[in-house]
C-alpha cells in the first residue's frame, strides 16, 4: 500500500495569513502516460463528511474558493490556503488514488492562532 | 441535487455482520459510475473500504485487501441504493461509515453524512 504522510499534524495560523500543509507519498503517484498526479485533498469539519477541494494534485473543485491551491508532483505535494478565513478551520487530508487500495494521509488540523 | 443517506444498525455484536444501505435521493444510482464506502474510527483518519465502478455493461469491484475476505459492496439499481456488508466484525470495526459517489476515484464529490456503527456486546 502507498503510505501518505502529512506534516505538520496541526498548525495554528493567524486570520489572513497563509497555511501550508505537506503530503508525502511512499511511492510516486505520477502516471507518466498522462502526466497526471493521482492525488487529491479533502477538507473535513467537525461532524461533517469530507469535502473534495483539489483533485489531480492541482485542480480546484467547482465552488472551492481560489485561496485554496494544490501543487507538487511525484511524491511531494502541498496544499496552500492563502489568507486563512474562520471557515477554513478543519482537518485536511491528502488522498492517493494511483494504486489500490486508495489511502489517505493522517490529517492536518488547521486552527486559528 | 443528489443526496446520499447511510442507514443501518448503530450497534452490532462482535462476530456478527454489519449491513448498511446508502439510499440515493434526487437522482439515480445509475447516474454515477463510481461508488465507494469509506470509514473513519472515532477521532481518527479515513480508511478506504472498497468501490464499485460501472463502465457500460461492466462493473468492477475492488476491496481493501485488509478487509477483502469480509466485505461485500453492491449496487441495486431496482432499489436505487448501494449496500455494504462486513462480516465477523470486531471492536476495530467501530467507525463512522460513509458512502460516496463520483465520476471516478479522482472526483468523489458527493458524500453521505455518515453513520456511526459501534461493535460491542
Amino acid at each position: 500500500d502507498i503510505v501518505m504522510t502529512q506534516s505538520p499534524d496541526s498548525l495554528a495560523v493567524s486570520l489572513g495569513e497563509r497555511a501550508t500543509i505537506n503530503c508525502k507519498s511512499s511511492q510516486s503517484v505520477l502516471y507518466s502516460p498522462n502526466n497526471k498526479n493521482y492525488l487529491g485533498w479533502y477538507q473535513q469539519k467537525p461532524g461533517q463528511p469530507p469535502k473534495l477541494l483539489i483533485y489531480w494534485a492541482s485542480i480546484r473543485e467547482s465552488g472551492v474558493p481560489d485561496r485554496f491551491s494544490g501543487s507538487g508532483s511525484g511524491t511531494d505535494f502541498t496544499l496552500t490556503i492563502n489568507s486563512l478565513q474562520p471557515e477554513d478551520v478543519a482537518v485536511y487530508f491528502c488522498h492517493q488514488y494511483a494504486s489500490a487500495p486508495w489511502t489517505f494521509g493522517q490529517g492536518t488540523k488547521v486552527e486559528v492562532k | 441535487q443528489v443526496q446520499l443517506q447511510e442507514s443501518g444498525p448503530g450497534l452490532v455484536k462482535p462476530s456478527e455482520t454489519l449491513s448498511l444501505i446508502c439510499t440515493v435521493s434526487g437522482g439515480s444510482v445509475s447516474d454515477s459510475p463510481y461508488w465507494t464506502w469509506i470509514r473513519q474510527p472515532p477521532g481518527k483518519g479515513l480508511e478506504y473500504i472498497g468501490f464499485v465502478f460501472s463502465s457500460g455493461n461492466r462493473g468492477n469491484t475492488h476491496y481493501n485487501p485488509s478487509l477483502k475476505s469480509r466485505v461485500t459492496i453492491s449496487v441495486d439499481t431496482s432499489k436505487n441504493h448501494l449496500s455494504l456488508e462486513l462480516s465477523s466484525v470486531t471492536a476495530a470495526d467501530t467507525a463512522v461509515y460513509y458512502c460516496a459517489r463520483g465520476i471516478d476515484a479522482a472526483k468523489v464529490k458527493t458524500w453521505g453524512q455518515g453513520t456511526l456503527v459501534t461493535v460491542s456486546s
